[in-house]
């Protein structure tokens, strides 16, 4: 299958600081990249989809001015955590789509955000 | 009504024995079918994908669609303890965010494979 990366895989911050992390496909150009926050013993939770060059959407009740998402390329997708508090702290993983990867959706390993 | 549904488990089977995984969907008009798997700490794996009715193998793994009951499983021949992990169940429907839709997923189902 087809490679997507994330980074960092582990942060640890403190409370009102912002967190950035990097969602790259490695192998393919994804026009659609996928994030999403796992809370433990839960399923996954769709928080927005973004398509390269345009605006993320994001599902209801999930504050886009909390997440940022950008979308600037066809191999990378970033998702800033602004001024996280410690019920921030969760799972994210993003995951990609592409023409070029057979149009399955591939996830990234993850990063684990612990907030203080 | 929830999108997909599955049996959350834990289903737990001796090593060797087939494991049977069962999931159900709303959208009739639903087209693509996806397996995940998790393990404990880890991000969700593609196993399996199916399109059409019918069976589709791969090694171990053979996935069944039934598009009339709205019906997908999973069956792992010759478990293992290392297939020891949550399996997910998606379906690809039209949503907001991508003319290609989004995948709903199931709760998962625990398998534990015991040697």
């Amino acid at each position: 299958g087809a490679v997507v990366s994330q980074h960092p895989s582990r942060v640890i911050c403190k409370s009102g600081t912002s967190v950035k992390i990097e969602c790259r496909s490695l192998d393919f150009q994804a026009t659609t990249m996928f994030w999403y926050r796992q809370f433990p013993k839960q399923s996954l939770m769709l928080m927005a989809t973004s398509n390269e060059g345009s605006k993320a959407t994001y599902e209801q009740g999930v504050e886009k001015d909390k997440f940022l998402i950008n979308h600037a390329s066809l191999t990378l997708s970033t998702l800033t955590v602004t001024s996280a508090h410690p019920e921030d702290s969760s799972f994210y993983i993003c995951s990609a789509r592409g023409w070029s990867a057979g149009n399955e959706q591939f996830f990234g390993p993850g990063t684990r955000l612990t907030v203080l | 009504q929830k999108e997909v549904e599955q049996n959350s488990g834990p289903l737990s089977v001796p090593e060797g024995a087939i494991a049977s995984l069962n999931c159900t969907y709303s959208d009739r008009g639903s087209q693509s079918f996806f397996w995940y798997r998790q393990y404990s700490g880890k991000s969700p794996e593609l196993i399996m994908s199916i399109y059409s009715n019918g069976d589709k193998e791969d090694g171990r793994f053979t996935a069944q669609l039934n598009k009339a009951s709205q019906y997908v499983s999973l069956l792992i021949r010759d478990s293992q303890p290392s297939d020891s992990a949550t399996y997910l169940c998606a379906v690809n429907k039209k949503g907001r965010g991508s003319t290609l839709g989004r995948l709903y997923f199931g709760r998962g189902t625990q398998l534990t494979v015991w040697p």
